[in-house]
């Protein structure tokens, strides 16, 4: 079956400084790989995706993320945080056969310190 | 373009009680989906509909949830009895194609469920 796992609960980083969120995926096949940014209150907002090509994949709001197939692991990297970047972060993974529907992991809230 | 609208933001309930969510997708959007969100967890799927026929039901307790999506543009999700344990966030979403993985999902606020 299908799992994500984000090991960090909850990470603080300075402002300024780089990110890295960390997630890890089980799927026997390739996967389709999203991170999702939700912000207090709101509802989810696609960060960036990769369904397969270049496994460095560029997204909105200067993140990018790098898809490691011997690893499992789908990473979230930004090199220069805003604290207008404090929110919770999922990573989500389908598939090809799964129509629409998504596995999302537990989520990491990222707080910013001035 | 007009986002993902849900209704109402917030609602406390008894247990026991019986409570309904409103969703109404992007113009045009031909899946809808259902979130639970639990706190401290990931969104999970509780139901998916193509138009106004239904894909995945597969984590939706039967028992006491129910959803519909009439003439396949808004939906309403249903719960009677609820329990403490549905206390949660309930996520709705919808994508332009039908159900592809490689669709983009838009989520709604959400509406912010406490049962008592």
């Amino acid at each position: 079956a299908q799992s994500v796992t984000q090991p960090d609960i909850h990470i603080t980083v300075s402002e300024g400084a780089s990110l890295e969120l960390r997630c890890n995926y089980s799927y026997g096949a390739t996967p389709y790989l999203f991170w999702y940014v939700q912000s207090p209150g709101q509802g989810l907002q696609l960060l960036l995706k990769y369904f397969s090509g270049d496994t460095l994949v560029q997204g909105i709001k200067g993140f990018e993320a790098e898809f490691k197939r011997s690893q499992s692991s789908f990473n979230l990297r930004k090199p220069s945080v805003h604290w207008s970047d404090a929110a919770e972060y999922f990573c989500a993974v389908g598939a090809y056969n799964q129509g629409g529907k998504l596995i999302f992991g537990q989520g990491t809230e990222l707080s910013v310190k001035p | 373009e007009a986002g993902v609208a849900q209704s109402p933001r917030y609602k406390i309930i008894e247990k026991r009680q019986s409570v309904a969510f409103w969703c109404n997708p992007i113009s045009g959007h031909a899946t809808l989906y259902w979130y639970q969100q639990i706190l401290g967890q990931g969104p999970k799927l509780l139901i998916q509909f193509q138009n106004n026929g239904v894909v995945d039901d597969s984590q939706l307790p039967k028992d006491r949830f129910s959803a519909e999506r009439l003439k396949g543009v808004d939906s309403t999700l249903k719960i009677q009895p609820a329990k403490l344990e549905d206390s949660a966030v309930y996520l709705c979403a919808s994508s332009l194609e039908g159900g592809i993985s490689t669709d983009t999902q838009y989520f709604g606020p959400g509406t912010r469920l406490t049962v008592l």
